[in-house]
């Protein structure tokens, strides 16, 4: 298994600033990803970070609004730009320990007023 | 329609009732098949996994595959109030350690 750590576990942002995410692995992990977590809804993920090359994102999401850094095999971060408080949710990263599994962060409880 | 459904809940139980979780998917491309356990506040926690169809038991907790019905079920036996928790399923093609598509999550209440 793998232990996943986040910073901050939570932060109340003003609208148009911007936050980073800290996700710290305990040993080194081929793949990590980022995911939103809204409020009573699932997870939907935002991005693959890639070690030494640029994030992979989804539909809908984009490199000027969620840059994402991953300098090595255990730490990558996000970062939440120009907040709205639609960013409001839950921000988790994940690693992929094997073929077979994908273990999960706290989470970071972010509100945006 | 979503790729992944899932009962949403609440599903209420006495103490020692046995729980039946299900997902059903469209995708058929999808070959690993994952619960993941969540309390309030916190990460998703990974209780089981299974590659492809068939049964995998691990304690009281049983994860079944069915393909040919694109249909996936986890059971809780002797459910305790400290299961109370929301499910998700997830789902992965070719490789689990890629990216998941989950299900929306069951909220599960055990009550004492």
């Amino acid at each position: 298994s793998a232990v996943i750590s986040q910073k901050p576990s939570r932060d109340i942002c003003q609208r148009g600033t911007s936050l980073t995410i800290q996700c710290q692995v305990d040993s080194q992990v081929t793949m990590m990803f980022w995911y939103r977590q809204q409020p009573g809804q699932s997870l939907t993920l935002i991005a693959t970070a890639n070690q030494g090359s640029e994030a992979t994102y989804e539909s809908g999401f984009v490199i000027d609004k969620f840059p994402i850094s991953r300098p090595n095999l255990t730490f990558s971060t996000l970062t939440v730009s120009n907040m709205s408080p639609e960013d409001s949710s839950i921000y988790l990263c994940s690693a992929s320990v094997s073929a077979d599994t994908q273990y999960f962060g706290p989470g970071t409880r972010l509100t945006v007023l | 329609q979503k790729e992944v459904e899932q009962d949403p809940g609440p599903l209420s139980v006495p103490e020692g009732a046995i729980v039946s979780l299900n997902c059903t998917y469209s995708n058929s491309a999808f070959q690993y098949f994952m619960w993941y356990r969540q309390y309030s506040r916190k990460g998703p926690e990974l209780l089981m996994y299974t590659y492809s169809s068939g049964n995998k038991e691990d304690g009281r907790f049983t994860a079944q595959v069915d393909k040919s019905s694109k249909y996936i079920s986890l059971f809780i036996r002797d459910s305790q109030p400290s299961d109370s928790a929301t499910y998700l399923c997830a789902m992965s093609g070719s490789n689990a350690g890629n990216m998941l598509t989950f299900g929306g999550g069951t909220r599960l209440m055990v009550k004492p």
